[in-house]
């Protein structure tokens, strides 16, 4: 079946680090892949999406391309601040099957000063 | 986008009662989902719901732990029945998009669950 792996934490780096959170993902269809994040204590909200091959997703200084190719979708930040502490899921969705949204174990991120 | 919001935001409960859990969506929508977020893990689905059809549940989950209602297009309950510590997780719901294009699911703020 479909399943999404992702590098488990926790990752720890020092503040204006880059940051690289490895993603892939099987898949028997073509589904749109995000990345959510999950600050302490809040909700889970959508940081980036990508819905086909070579597309990049980017907000808050977060990147990912969509590579069909080695079926990834790394995340990638140039340099990390203090506040992107928080743990970070991968995730693919396949709307034309109407089927759930696959989530990877997620990486629990933490930057110090 | 489809704005979710979900009652209550979070409680603690004692061990034996049950508790429900509402999501309201300000679009129409066909599908809705409830994920169970338990500590330090990722995001698991309990079940589906879709209006007028009894809901599908994951393999793990059954209707007598977690009976759902989906009395109409924008509305869905989860109950959490005869709970136990072990069910203290972060219950999410989240909808399919109200409109055809929008690839991606949305999630609720979620409903953070405490059981002594």
């Amino acid at each position: 079946g479909n399943s999404v792996t992702q590098m488990e934490g926790p990752v720890t780096l020092s503040e204006e680090a880059f940051l690289t959170i490895n993603c892939t993902y099987t898949a028997t269809g073509y589904p749109s892949l995000f990345w959510y994040v999950q600050y302490p204590g809040e909700g889970l909200q959508l940081l980036l999406k990508a819905t086909k091959a070579d597309d990049k997703g980017s907000n808050k200084g977060f990147e990912a391309t969509y590579r069909k190719e080695t079926t990834s979708f790394h995340l990638e930040k140039g340099s990390v601040q203090v506040s992107d502490s928080a743990v970070y899921f991968c995730a693919q969705w396949d709307e034309t099957s109407y089927d759930k949204v696959i989530f990877g174990p997620g990486t629990s991120l933490s930057v110090i000063p | 986008s489809a704005v979710i919001s979900q009652k209550p935001s979070r409680d603690i409960c004692q061990r034996g009662t049950s508790l429900t859990i509402q999501c309201q969506v300000d679009s129409q929508v066909t599908m809705m989902f409830w994920y169970r977020q338990q500590p330090g893990q990722s995001l698991t689905l309990i079940a589906t719901a879709n209006q007028g059809s009894e809901a599908t549940y994951e393999s793990g989950f059954v209707i007598d732990k977690f009976p759902i209602s989906r009395p109409n297009l924008t509305f869905s309950t989860l109950t959490v029945s005869n709970m136990s510590p072990e069910d203290s997780s972060i219950y999410l719901c989240s909808v399919e998009p109200p409109r055809v294009g929008m690839n991606e699911q949305f999630f609720g703020p979620g409903t953070r669950l405490t059981v002594l």
